[in-house]
């Protein structure tokens, strides 16, 4: 079956716009996970959805950073007032549940590069 | 809190030979552990996973992976490397206590030589 899609693969944009990263996890999964990976930081855990209970946003780096994540499907992950530091690779991942042992099951990841 | 230690950036290894990539985890109770395998500009592919029972774990691609809890090490092995195994590989832990966030190590760069 088709696996967790992200789109764009490639993100270039100037410091101060806005963007939007879109996540669409496996079908049937209820809880969907945003992850960064950058050069030196390794994966770092940004925010989490489980069906329709309260994200947990313990991991944003900033109140730049917000993800909403609509019927329970679709998650956009948004970075206001884009800086370099934001350059990364936003990875996505959906797992079948939230139980400790359940895999994630992450995307191709999109590339921000911020100018 | 919980975290990983993949103690070597990089491990190469010549083709046909065994390899390993080693892991090391820090978690309250009980660990769930994990591999993930990433090649060049592409996400996290799963590979493996501990959950509990038999200590040696197989996985994806003649992969394993044998728990050890007294030295708590959760290595990744294989009887013998491809060059096509070549990859960064990441190891994950979760604990029992009701947390769903996968703490990653550093990654551990595998290259098989011809």
């Amino acid at each position: 079956g088709a696996g967790v899609s992200q789109s764009p693969s490639n993100k270039v944009t100037e410091k101060g716009k806005d963007v939007e990263l879109r996540c669409d996890p496996i079908s049937g999964h209820t809880a969907l996970y945003w992850y960064r990976q950058s050069l030196g930081q390794g994966l770092e855990f940004l925010i989490y959805f489980q069906g329709n209970s309260a994200p947990d946003k313990s991991g944003l780096p900033s109140d730049r950073f917000s993800a909403e994540r609509t019927g329970g499907s679709v998650s956009t992950l948004t970075i206001q007032r884009t800086q370099q530091e934001d350059s990364a690779v936003y990875l996505c991942a959906s797992s079948l549940g939230a139980q400790g042992g359940d895999t994630q099951y992450f995307g191709p990841g999109t590339r921000l590069t911020v100018l | 809190a919980q975290s990983v230690a993949q103690p070597e950036d990089q491990v190469n290894v010549a083709e046909g030979n065994p390899l390993t990539v080693k892991c090391t985890y820090s978690v309250s109770g009980n660990p769930y552990l994990f591999w993930y395998v990433q090649y060049p500009n592409r996400g996290l592919q799963f590979l493996l996973k501990y959950i509990t029972g038999d200590n040696l774990v197989k996985g994806s691609y003649g992969f394993e992976a044998e728990f050890n809890k007294s030295q708590t090490s959760f290595h990744l092995k294989k009887p013998s490397a491809l060059v096509s195994d070549s990859a960064l590989y990441f190891c994950a832990v979760r604990d029992h206590t009701g947390s769903y966030q996968l703490t990653f190590g550093k990654g551990t760069k595998l290259s098989v030589i011809p």
